[in-house]
């Protein structure tokens, strides 16, 4: 079975720090991507990024980053400098065909 | 702004009732997902329609049923409701059959249904 964990539920920072949201996966396909969604305030689920399973590249986008680890099953997210329109909930996502199984999500506040 | 519509955005409705929520996926895209957001469920996958033909069902109850139009908006029916329904509705779309190495699914803005 897939599976989707996020074990922090709630992470509160001051504006300017750098902050990593955990992301753990669980899958036995040998092809899979991951997603990480937005889920500001509004309510909306905003796409920030898919992986694919055979790249194991880092990637950077602007504040963003995301670290990839197959060994640990992980996909880690990472704001730097944070601000407080960064408050939200943010969903890490896993999927191998057509489904996405999303985990209980991150709240991050962002506090001036 | 993804592209993709729902409406409405907001829907009360009492116990027992049947309503109706639209979706209109972005253009060029095949596929229509949906997926309810509640509090002790979180984000769960209900039914995936493409180009016209469901593919897929998910968590979804016998009172919920879903179709995709010719013109590839899609319909979630939902009717007995209960006051457990109450939730986030999400429909997303992408243009492929699956999510892969370049698709992936755009979400719209929801309906919060709640049931009273």
């Amino acid at each position: 079975a897939q599976k989707v964990t996020q074990a922090q539920t709630e992470i509160s920072v001051v504006e300017k720090e750098d902050v990593t949201l955990d992301c753990v996966y669980e899958t036995r396909d040998t092809t899979y991507y991951l997603f990480w969604y937005k889920q500001p305030p509004s309510g909306e689920l905003v796409f920030l990024i898919r992986r694919n399973s055979f790249d194991e590249q880092n990637e950077i986008s602007g504040r963003y980053s995301w670290n990839f680890q197959k060994s640990t099953s992980s996909f880690n997210f990472t704001i730097t400098a944070s601000q407080v329109v960064d408050s939200a909930v943010y969903f890490c996502a896993l999927s191998s065909s057509y489904k996405l199984i999303f985990g209980s999500g991150t709240r991050l506040l962002v506090r001036p | 702004d993804s592209g993709v519509t729902q409406t409405p955005k907001h829907l009360i409705t009492a116990t027992g009732q049947r309503v109706t929520l639209r979706c209109s996926p972005r253009s060029g895209d095949l596929s229509v997902y949906w997926y309810q957001q509640s509090l002790d469920q979180g984000l769960q996958f209900l039914i995936h329609y493409y180009n016209g033909e469901e593919r897929a069902k998910g968590n979804i109850l016998e009172r919920f049923s879903a179709q995709q139009f010719p013109d590839l908006h899609s319909e979630l029916n939902l009717s007995s409701l209960e006051l457990g329904d109450s939730a986030l509705y999400f429909c997303a779309s992408s243009v492929a059959w699956g999510l892969g190495v370049n698709t992936e699914a755009f979400f719209g803005q929801g309906t919060r249904l709640t049931v009273v």
